[in-house]
């Protein structure tokens, strides 16, 4: 699965948007962009997926550029309770379904501060 | 609650003693999935089965390392002979798989894992 590049930590305001980059540059025509967060202590929780479109759900928005060599999810309005580790993941998806395990990189730890 | 259960959430051991965790997925997911992770860094991936055959396992699973799903529902992560080394938590996922189908995991709470 391609790598992906995200910076190590973000600060965000609590009430404003949160946008986290991922960069995935060598990401391939049946590869999909996951978002997981993990919170402390807790298990990483899936946000979101897209492929080439921008994807929008009760948690998150999902913006991937027109070439797919990166994408930001966006968190609306941040809460303190977002305040979490985000990873960005690519994985393979063909006829067949999803290829292999997720590949967690180290993510990016977001702050929300009131 | 019907999400990923683990079992134990902590353990503490001496090294050299064996150690098993029980995970017990969401009850309609094919896919079972173990990860490690230690302080700092992401999860790292283990193995995972898809119902009770164990389709992939990390270069990370040394022999020391088992995993099994007798019955394609709960599994169950033995690691004998622990070493210092060893202490991570332990996160069990699982996952419904079907053709052409968007898989997405669901992480349990983990199992923290000390070696003294």
């Amino acid at each position: 699965d391609a790598k992906t590049t995200q910076p190590p930590s973000m600060d965000c305001a609590e009430g404003r948007a949160a946008n986290l980059p991922c960069n995935h540059s060598t990401i391939s025509g049946n590869e999909y962009v996951y978002w997981y967060r993990q919170i402390h202590s807790q298990g990483p929780q899936y946000i979101i997926h897209g492929l080439k479109n921008n994807e929008t759900n009760e948690m998150a928005s999902l913006i991937i550029t027109e070439d797919r060599k990166s994408s930001t999810l966006i968190l609306p309005h941040a809460t303190l309770r977002d305040t979490a580790v985000y990873y960005c993941i690519v994985r393979r998806i063909n006829y067949g379904g999803s290829q292999g395990n997720l590949i967690f990189g180290k993510g990016t730890k977001l702050s929300v501060k009131p | 609650d019907t999400g990923v259960s683990q079992d134990p959430r902590h353990k503490i051991t001496k090294r050299g003693q064996n150690v098993t965790f029980r995970c017990d997925p969401i009850s309609e997911h094919n896919r079972l999935y173990w990860y490690r992770q230690t302080l700092g860094q992401g999860p790292e991936f283990l193995t995972y089965f898809q119902n009770e055959a164990q389709l992939e396992k990390s270069r990370l699973l040394s022999d020391r390392f088992s995993a099994e799903r007798p019955k394609g529902s709960f599994s169950t992560l033995e690691i004998q002979r622990t070493e210092q080394g060893d202490s991570a938590m332990y996160l069990c996922a699982s996952s419904f798989y079907g053709q052409g189908f968007n898989e997405k995991l669901f992480f349990g709470s983990g199992t923290q894992l000390s070696v003294l």
